[in-house]
């Protein structure tokens, strides 16, 4: 398995307080991505990072925003959760070598928004 | 931007018999076409992917399809075996991770597989 963690695994917050996720990689890999996987939606593009400082948002970027300050971490932070975003938010990353566009998946954060 | 239709949303077939998962896309740049295998309380893995200058890429039990005047791809299951229940993803990517669009995949909504013994 590709070297991803994600921390917390599992979080319970209320509506209106501000919660951090964070994925940590050990591949050195350049991009990072925040997916959010809802019943019937798939996974869906939350933000992602080509770089060092270097992010962008995908297409469920409103309530979210996302920090890297360095390789191997990529913070997502909702700055005042709602019940709309419960959810399991995926972390992914991916190398561009050779034209290799896999993305390696951690295990997952099941957050609930009370 | 791109929209990704996956169908069907289940499948279920007996062991041994194949199994198809459908997926089309709606822009026509779109040039890599991952399938992603979800198990149960974890992430998703590639299975397969298929770029646009190849029309079908078969590993073993796994084979995809791709039509690109259609818009369309498929994923074939051949010789199903009670392993392969999870649930599958397509997704469609507009270049490559070192182009202009980072590697971004646009995900269908899944297809939950049940293979019976």
């Amino acid at each position: 398995d590709a070297g991803i963690t994600q921390s917390p695994r599992h979080k319970v917050t209320e509506t209106g307080t501000p919660v951090t996720l964070r994925c940590h990689q050990t591949e050195n890999h350049r991009y990072m991505y925040w997916y959010r996987q809802d019943p019937g939606h798939g996974l869906r593009l939350i933000h992602y990072s080509y770089g060092v400082k270097d992010t962008d948002k995908g297409e469920v970027s409103d309530g979210y925003s996302v920090s890297r300050s360095k390789t191997e971490d990529f913070l997502l932070t909702l700055e005042s959760a709602t019940s709309s975003q419960t959810s399991v938010y995926f972390c992914a990353i991916s190398e561009a070598s050779g034209g290799n566009n896999e993305q390696f998946f951690g295990p997952g954060t099941r957050l609930t928004v009370l | 931007g791109e929209n990704v239709e996956q169908h069907p949303s289940t499948l279920s077939v007996q062991e041994g018999d194949s199994a198809v998962i459908k997926c089309t896309y709606s822009d026509s740049a779109s040039n890599y076409f991952p399938w992603y295998k979800q198990e149960l309380g974890k992430g998703p893995q590639l299975i397969i992917d298929i770029r646009s200058n190849v029309g079908e890429k078969k590993d073993q039990r796994i084979a995809v399809t791709l039509n690109k005047t259609a818009k369309h791809f498929s994923l074939h299951i051949t010789e199903t075996q009670p392993e392969d229940s999870a649930v599958y993803f397509c997704a469609a990517s507009g270049d490559e991770a070192g182009g202009t669009s980072y590697g971004k995949l646009t995900f269908g909504q899944g297809t939950i597989l049940t293979v019976h013994p």
